[in-house]
């Protein structure tokens, strides 16, 4: 089983649709939680850190069950520039290891 | 500004050859890690160090090997026993024990000739 499963997708939305991805993972004792985004041949690059209590940043919101072991990631009034591959990240600190989900792949489409 | 350095962006290599892919950061992170990423496909973990002198290998190690002389710099060679190299490479830093995300460069895409 793998450490952390995400629907790959794609998601195809118009503009100023809400979108919501999610993320499970398989070990409780999973610490840290992060969703970053990647542009087709670039580097990832960190969207926002998922805390316990929920987080917003702007159109984007995260949110964590830990009970379920999973993590979301709404996106709401999506802009033709949130089209990338979403990616969920686990940290565990035991061994600093981070695991990554295979990415769910968003297209917003005018 | 801090951030992590890698080069080349582009790089071929011819059967049998082995190649150095560089990789240095000025953020004064303790722990480093390559990653490899096919096409469509997530990142997977090729060796990491969390210090100096000490690296672990990753999920797929085999054909690559690492060094970590100094904290700054974290060098991938990818032998000629790995027989299908061709991807994107990724290193990135993170600091040890604290509860931040990783940064990572902006990639090494390695194509066989």
């Amino acid at each position: 089983r793998k450490e952390v499963e995400q629907d790959p997708g794609p998601f195809n939305v118009p503009e100023g649709a809400t979108v919501a991805f999610n993320c499970t993972y398989s070990n409780s004792a999973s610490q840290s939680f992060f969703w970053y985004r990647q542009d087709c041949r670039k580097e990832p690059k960190l969207l926002m850190s998922v805390y316990s209590s929920g987080n917003e940043d702007g159109r984007f919101t995260a949110q964590l069950n830990r009970a379920s072991q999973y993590i979301s990631l709404l996106i709401r009034d999506s802009k033709l520039s949130d089209s990338a591959t979403y990616l969920c990240v686990v940290r565990q600190y035991n061994f600093n290891k981070f695991y990554f989900g295979s990415g769910t792949k968003l297209n917003v489409k005018p | 500004d801090g951030g992590i350095t890698q080069s080349p962006k582009y790089l071929f290599r011819k059967e049998g050859q082995n190649v150095t892919l560089s990789c240095e950061q000025n953020l004064n992170h303790d722990a480093m890690y390559w990653y490899r990423q096919d096409p469509g496909q997530g990142l997977r973990l090729i060796y990491y160090s969390q210090i100096v002198n000490d690296f672990q290998k990753g999920d797929i190690a085999e054909g690559y090997s690492v060094s970590r002389e100094k904290k700054e710099s974290f060098p991938l060679t990818v032998t000629s026993a790995q027989k299908n190299p061709t991807a994107f490479y990724l290193c990135a830093s993170s600091i040890v024990g604290v509860r931040d995300g990783y940064t990572f460069g902006s990639g090494t895409r390695l194509t066989v000739v």
